[in-house]
């Protein structure tokens, strides 16, 4: 097991484009999340799902983010017409159950010019 | 809501100090407790847990109880090290995992 993996780990984009995040968690755990960082802050959460259920949306999150994670295993991160906002680092983490350990990938840092 | 509130930083300590940084959880249920730790330029790990009250989570020499009459996590080290400077967040398991804002440790030699 190579633990939890992200990618892109770095993407610069401009104002407007349209942005995408994969996360692989571990292989047996049904549990996924996606969170947000910035500088000097503690993960946000954004979401998170239950195999390939999304159970739960922060409902600080805009209209333009979308998660899906279609077969129960990788999970993807849409950011539609991204906001200088945006930018931030983006950390999947995967758990096996609702009170285990979150496991966290390096995650991806997004860069919004 | 489920929160965790964690004490602000940054803090510095010369090596071989006492540390504590504190938590307080606010919960329905019985939630799960967590430090995680981020070294500078890695992702988080997870530092410590304890699942129930009065449990003791404890790894590298770091510390936390389970205190169900105070809401509390506290993180302790008897005798800091260069090598513990780190951002260290308090965490707990809700309906999601809802993590503090971080305490900032810097240890100097």
């Amino acid at each position: 097991d190579t633990g939890v993996s992200q990618d892109p780990r770095h993407k610069i984009t401009k104002r407007g484009q349209n942005v995408t995040f994969r996360c692989d968690p571990i292989s047996e755990h049904n549990r996924l999340y996606w969170y947000r960082q910035t500088l000097g802050q503690g993960p946000e959460f954004l979401t998170y799902f239950q195999n390939e259920a999304q159970l739960e949306k922060s409902r600080l999150l805009s209209d333009r983010f979308s998660a899906e994670r279609p077969k129960g295993s990788f999970s993807t991160l849409e950011i539609q017409r991204t906001e200088q906002g945006d930018s931030a680092m983006y950390l999947c983490a995967s758990s096996l159950g609702a009170n285990g350990e979150l496991f966290f990938g390096e995650g991806s840092r997004l860069t919004v010019l | 809501g489920d929160s965790v509130t964690q004490m602000e930083g940054p803090v510095t300590l010369s090596e071989e100090a006492c540390l504590t940084i504190n938590c307080t959880y606010t919960a329905t249920g019985y939630p799960s407790l967590f430090w995680y730790v981020q070294y500078p330029g890695e992702g988080l790990q997870l530092l410590l847990k304890a699942t129930k009250a009065d449990d003791k989570g404890s790894n590298k020499g770091f510390e936390a109880t389970y205190r169900k009459e105070t809401t509390s996590f506290h993180l302790e080290k008897g005798s800091v090290q260069v090598s513990d400077s780190a951002v260290y967040f308090c965490a707990l398991t809700g309906n999601q995992f809802y993590f503090g804002t971080g305490t900032s440790l810097t240890v100097i030699p």
